[in-house]
This record gives structure tokens, C-alpha cells and sequence, in this order.
């Protein structure tokens, strides 16, 4: 049973341009939301994260916009840079079990100079 | 300061055989979970151990077990191997409190032939 569907598999933009990853789930317990970016050859490594009390979180070049109604999530970076081309993992854990994290099956981003 | 290391980074064992991962945490770190990574897919959870004890366990077998030592590091042992197990293992280690983060090690890509 896969908690948390992610989308799109890939994703190609242009140097500049505005890269979107979505996430939906289905546990409604879940109440920790991060995004990690994975390069090859390398761990996970967490870009942002919410919590469902607020519906949008930016740091920098990255936000996460959250839909608490639609149990979705989603990822935008803003001016995708060719070093930003990785593989993103969204993801969600409940209870306080923030260690107890479900992912994702990930999106391979591609920017292009 | 150095992040989670692991050993071996790379592993080739045939089925039926018996494997040991190890894992040493951030320093001040007390916290270790293991994550496995098929290839194309998210990282599932594992095990997680905090003060040497058992804190969670996910949908994997018996064949799969694990344990922290006093110095926060852990090792992960896999019985009977499978093909199936074939994977990237990885470690996360944290601080357990309130919004705790993962921070991931670079895994351990074990081949089962």
C-alpha cells in the first residue's frame, strides 16, 4: 500500500524556469511533512518541511504549498539551476515518529542550461 | 564535524549468505533508523533504535534485525539472504525531540547474487 503518491516519475525545465513536484496522501494522521534531494551516489538530504497548521512555507528558492482538504503537497523551486538536478523525495510521518518517515517514490529533475 | 558514515559502502554477497551493516551517528546524535532504497523507489523504513532500544519497526521480516551499541552506533544484519534484498541500506541519525530531522548517510548497496 503505497501512503504517499508522488508526481510527476521525471521532469525536464529549462535554466530559470519553475520546477513543480506534487504529493498526495492518504493517512490523515500524518502531521510532518519534509522534502529531501537526493544526488547520486548520496543519502537523502532535507530540503524543507511543514507541518499541516500553516499552508505555506518558503526558504530561500524552495517552497512547499500544503492542502490539508485535498491531503496534498507539493514542491516548487523557483529559478532551477542545472546544480538543483537530483532526485526529490517527498515524504510524511505521524505522531511525533518524525524517524518513522514514509516516502515517495521520487521525481528525477533535469534542468537544463 | 562528520556526518553518518557507513560500511561498507558497497557489498556482493549470494543468497542464502548472511550480511552486517554499520552505521555510526552524528556526533551527539542518539538516534539511528535504517532505511532500505530499491532502485527507482523511495526509502522504506526499517528499524529505528534510541538508547540502545527498539522504538519502531517496519513491514520487513524476521530475517531482518538490528541493534545500537552504547556508543550510539548500530549495525543492521540481514539473514538468509534474497535476491529481493539487493538495495541501497540506509542510515539516519537524529537528535530525538520535537521536529527531529533525519540526517542520512550515503548508504550501503548491497548485491545479492
Amino acid at each position: 500500500q503505497q501512503q504517499v503518491k508522488q508526481s510527476p516519475q521525471s521532469l525536464i525545465v529549462q535554466k530559470g524556469g519553475i520546477s513543480i513536484i506534487n504529493c498526495a496522501y492518504e493517512n490523515t494522521a500524518f502531521d510532518y511533512f519534509p522534502w529531501y534531494q537526493q544526488f547520486p551516489g548520496k543519502g537523502p538530504a532535507l530540503l524543507i518541511a511543514i507541518r499541516p497548521d500553516v499552508s505555506e512555507k518558503k526558504e530561500g528558492r524552495f517552497t512547499i504549498s500544503f492542502n490539508k482538504s485535498a491531503k496534498q503537497f507539493s514542491l516548487h523551486i523557483m529559478d532551477s539551476q542545472p546544480g538543483d538536478s537530483a532526485t526529490y523525495f517527498c515524504a510524511a510521518s505521524y505522531g511525533g515518529s518524525n524517524y518513522k518517515l514514509t516516502f515517495g517514490k521520487g521525481t528525477l529533475l533535469t534542468v537544463n542550461p | 564535524d562528520a556526518g553518518v558514515t557507513q560500511s561498507p559502502t558497497h557489498l556482493i554477497k549470494t543468497r542464502g549468505q548472511q550480511v552486517t551493516l554499520r552505521c555510526s551517528p552524528i556526533s551527539g546524535h542518539k538516534s539511528v533508523s535504517w532505511y532500505q532504497q530499491v532502485l527507482g523507489q523511495g526509502p522504506q523504513f526499517i528499524f529505528q533504535y534510541y538508547e540502545k532500544e527498539e522504538r519502531g519497526r517496519g513491514n520487513f521480516p524476521d530475517r531482518f534485525s538490528a541493534r545500537q551499541f552504547p556508543n550510539y552506533s548500530s549495525e543492521l544484519n540481514v539473514n538468509a539472504l534474497l535476491l529481493g534484498d539487493s538495495a541501497l541500506y540506509l542510515c539516519a541519525s537524529s537528535f530525538p525531540g520535537v521536529g527531529e530531522t533525519q540526517y542520512f548517510g550515503p548508504g550501503t548497496r548491497l548485491l545479492v547474487l
